[in-house]
């Protein structure tokens, strides 16, 4: 079975430009989490949907968006690129919620110049 | 706030010695709780979960974790770690009632075992 896939893997970005980071949840999985992994810190979160729609939101400006589509796939948006927006951006999907854990998928690595 | 705190952000132990890593959360409520574990190059991984009932909790590879809830703590133990137990750990925690379905996370602890 295919895990929680994510892309591009590795991404160098502008300051000020937009990025899009997209996800594919476990075939099933109806809830896609999104988190920041900067070096050194834990996964922090930044979004959640479940059917499409949005259940939670960590605290991050709103230079951050997510959207859900039908098939459960998952985009996060970041406009407005900082240094600091240069992290680990981790995608995790669950069947239902996060009561049972979450899986994750491997991340995509943006780098900000 | 609720938050998550990991006592030790470094360990190195030698292969068969005991392990403990210790975990402690900030939220009156209920909480789902977990161990993630990341190794070197790979995603994290979810070692095991608290859900509710016993509060000793088995997970992959040996590992088992206590729920204190009179201690809000959550301690990641292992009898005897071997070389392959290297890796970053994350302690978890999935608060209820917040109107929102976050797990947040620990700093993380780095285990180093000495072959």
């Amino acid at each position: 079975d295919a895990g929680v896939t994510q892309s591009p893997t590795h991404l160098i970005k502008t300051r000020g430009q937009h990025v899009t980071l997209r996800c594919s949840p476990i075939s099933g999985h109806k809830s896609v989490s999104w988190y920041q992994q900067v070096l050194g810190q834990g996964p922090q979160f930044i979004f959640q949907y479940y059917e499409k729609e949005e259940r939670g939101r960590g605290n991050f400006p709103d230079r951050f968006s997510a959207r859900q589509f039908p098939n459960y796939s998952s985009e996060l948006n970041v406009n407005a690129l900082l240094l600091g927006d240069s992290a680990l951006y981790l995608c995790a999907s669950s069947p239902w919620d996060g009561s049972y854990g979450y899986t994750f998928g491997s991340g995509t690595r943006l780098t900000v110049v | 706030a609720q938050s998550v705190s990991q006592h030790n952000h470094h360990v190195i132990l030698s292969e068969a010695a005991s392990l403990e890593l210790g975990c402690n959360y900030s939220y009156g409520g209920t909480v789902n709780l977990f161990w993630y574990v990341q190794y070197p190059g790979q995603h994290l991984q979810l070692l095991l979960k608290y859900f509710s009932g016993d509060p000793l909790v088995k997970g992959i590879k040996g590992f088992e974790a206590e729920f204190i809830k009179s201690k809000f703590s959550f301690n990641l133990r292992k009898p005897s770690v071997q070389w392959s137990d290297t890796a970053e750990y994350f302690c978890a925690v999935r608060p209820f009632g917040e109107g929102d379905d976050k797990i947040i996370f620990g700093k993380g602890t780095r285990l180093h075992i000495l072959p």
